[in-house]
């Protein structure tokens, strides 16, 4: 069965460092999320991804993050300068179409700023 | 602001007792609703969906979820647990691929 996967699993940074979280979509799936859970809150959305262009995104997104489909088969998340508050679960996802459809998520990037 | 609700965070029952999760969601238009489910350890997966039709959706593993339009409800059931159904449960509204999460409830089942 297809699914979506993500490296590294965790990923331990400094205060300042700018980090990149991987995800490869499933194959035939033409748009694309990411997702965080900081420790004890809810799955958050980030953005929507579709066509090689941001489709949405929300107030968490701003300027210290970026998204990218650098081939055709990953899905990139940086975070330019990381604070200690992006400390987080992050969750890629994929899905066919953009409503109607159920989004498949990856096991996670444990993500630790320290 | 649109927003969905769980009303427990924490659940624990015995095997063969009787699940119900509540959900509420607050949506201006046309929503989707899922239940996705978290084991210990995997990541996330896709328990049942409602889009239109049939308000009584029907899952895998025996969940099954009904809407009801004039409560904002969306509330998750399973008749009879068993130890593996120990997980986390979210409940998702969907608007136009932006899903929003309830903050989750933690199921636990015990022997």
């Amino acid at each position: 069965e297809p699914e979506v996967t993500q490296t590294p699993s965790h990923q331990v940074t400094q205060m300042g460092q700018e980090v990149i979280l991987r995800c490869v979509p499933i194959s035939n799936h033409l748009y694309f999320y990411w997702y965080r859970q900081i420790l004890g809150q809810k799955v958050e959305f980030l953005v929507s991804f579709y066509n090689n262009e941001i489709s949405e995104k929300s107030e968490i997104f701003d300027d210290q993050f970026s998204v990218e489909r650098p081939d055709g088969s990953n899905f990139t998340l940086k975070i330019r300068s990381t604070k200690l508050e992006d400390s987080a679960m992050y969750f890629c996802a994929s899905s066919e179409t953009q409503s109607y459809n159920e989004q498949f998520f990856g096991p996670g990037t444990r993500l630790t700023v320290l | 602001a649109q927003s969905v609700s769980q009303h427990n965070h924490h659940v624990i029952l015995s095997e063969a007792a009787s699940l119900e999760l509540g959900c509420n969601y607050s949506y201006g238009g046309t929503v989707n609703l899922f239940w996705y489910v978290q084991y210990p350890g995997q990541h996330l997966q896709l328990l049942l969906k409602y889009f239109s039709g049939d308000p009584l959706v029907k899952g895998i593993k025996g969940f099954e979820a009904e809407f009801i339009k004039s409560k904002f409800s969306f509330n998750l059931r399973k008749p009879s647990v068993q130890w593996s159904d120990t997980a986390e449960y979210f409940c998702a509204a969907d608007s136009w691929g932006k899903l929003q999460f309830g903050a989750g409830t933690q199921v636990v089942v015990t022997p």
